[in-house]
Order: C-alpha cells, then structure tokens, then sequence
C-alpha cells in the first residue's frame, strides 16, 4: 500500500519567512496530493491540492510543487504570518483508494 | 457545498459501555465514507472505509467486532465503539467523499472520546 513520509515534523520561521513541507510517496499509482492544515482540537482544513498532471499549483501565498519521478511534492508559504501557525498533513492516493496521511509538520512562525 | 457533520462533538462514557458517533453528509450524498482516529500530536490513521449498503473495510490492527461502522444511508455513517477503555480515548474524525473513491474528502468536525 501507499506510504507517505513528511519533513521536517516540525518547523520555526520568522514572520514574513518562507516555509517549505516536503512529502514522498511510494506508490506511483498516486494521482491526488491534497495539503491539510489542521489547528488545535479542529477538523484538517484542505489548503491546496494537485494532481499528477499538473507539476505546480499556486493559490495566492501558498503554492505546492509536485515531482511524479521522483515521487514528491512540497508545501511552499510565503510571507508567512502568525495565523499560518498549525500542524500541516500531506496526503496522497488514486482514484480508488483511501488517503494516506504523513505524519504532519508543526508550523510555527515567530512575530 | 460539501458539509459533514459529525455528533456527538465531544463525549465522556465509563470504561465498558459503549458508545456512538454519527457522522453526515449535509448536501451532498456520500458514496464512500471514512473513519480516522487521531491521537494527540499524531497524525490521523486510517480505520476502516465504509461504502453505503455493505460491510466496511478495516484497516489492519483495527478490531471490527470493537469498533462497529454502519453506513445504512448515502448520507449516514455511524461508528460504534463498543466496551470502550481508556486507550480508546481519542479523537475520531470522519471524512466523506462524492466518489467512489478517495478523491478529495470533506471531512467532519471530529469528535473526542474519553473513556474514564
């Protein structure tokens, strides 16, 4: 089955910083990369999304960039902010099966 | 649109009686439905997939006979977990997808069980 792996598991920037995720896969039958953003006691909020086709996706200060050879993808946050502060999941599957989530990386960005 | 629901929120039962959690699709109807544990500062692991009409999925390590799932409706999944202990404290999110398969999950607001 799928296995995905996320780093660093945790992450301090300085506010206005840029923050950077990366996720592997395992499986190449993979073919949606979803970006949680989970905060304290709340459900995962879906940040941004790509899928096999595309190599990049970029959604105002967050952009996530996707490598199918190399089977990775990354989380990119510019300009962070305070409120960026939250635990982040990567996740990956196929049209078919259920998403298999990293472990998560705890953001936190320093005012 | 896309809203699940899940209720109880939150919940507090004693050590051997079971318990409920309900989870809803509010608009849309959900062919496929998931359940996740999420223990503090972990991530959410996979527990069973349900598909309307028929028997879920477990995901290995997970005890069907423990934790019931039941997904009688296109918008209705309920998990029950049964003789509950302490270490089944968690916090038990569903995720409910249009498809049939995991394609973008919309997921409920959680619900945390303790056991006492």
């Amino acid at each position: 089955g799928e296995n995905v792996e996320q780093h660093p598991s945790t992450l301090s920037v300085q506010e206005g910083d840029s923050a950077v995720i990366k996720c592997t896969y395992s499986d190449s039958a993979s073919n949606y990369f979803p970006w949680y953003k989970q905060e304290l006691g709340k459900r995962p909020q879906l940040i941004i999304d790509i899928r096999s086709n595309v190599g990049e996706k970029k959604d105002q200060r967050i952009a996530v960039t996707l490598n199918k050879t190399a089977k990775h993808f990354s989380l990119h946050i510019t300009e962070t902010q305070p409120e960026d502060s939250a635990v982040y999941f990567c996740a990956a599957n196929s049209g078919n099966t259920p998403l298999v989530f990293g472990k998560g990386t705890r953001l936190s960005v320093i005012a | 649109g896309a809203v699940v629901s899940q209720h109880p929120s939150w919940v507090i039962c004693k050590s051997g009686t079971s318990v409920k959690i309900e989870c809803r699709s509010l608009d849309f109807q959900a062919t496929t439905m998931f359940w996740y544990r999420q223990f503090p500062k972990q991530s959410l692991m996979l527990m069973a997939t349900s598909n309307e009409g028929s028997k879920a999925t477990y995901e290995q390590g997970v005890e069907k006979d423990k934790f019931l799932i039941n997904h009688a409706s296109l918008t209705l999944s309920t998990l029950t977990v049964t003789s509950a202990h302490p270490e089944d404290s968690s916090f038990y999110i569903c995720s409910a997808s249009k498809g049939s398969g995991g394609y973008e999950q919309y997921f409920g607001p959680g619900t945390r069980l303790t056991v006492t």
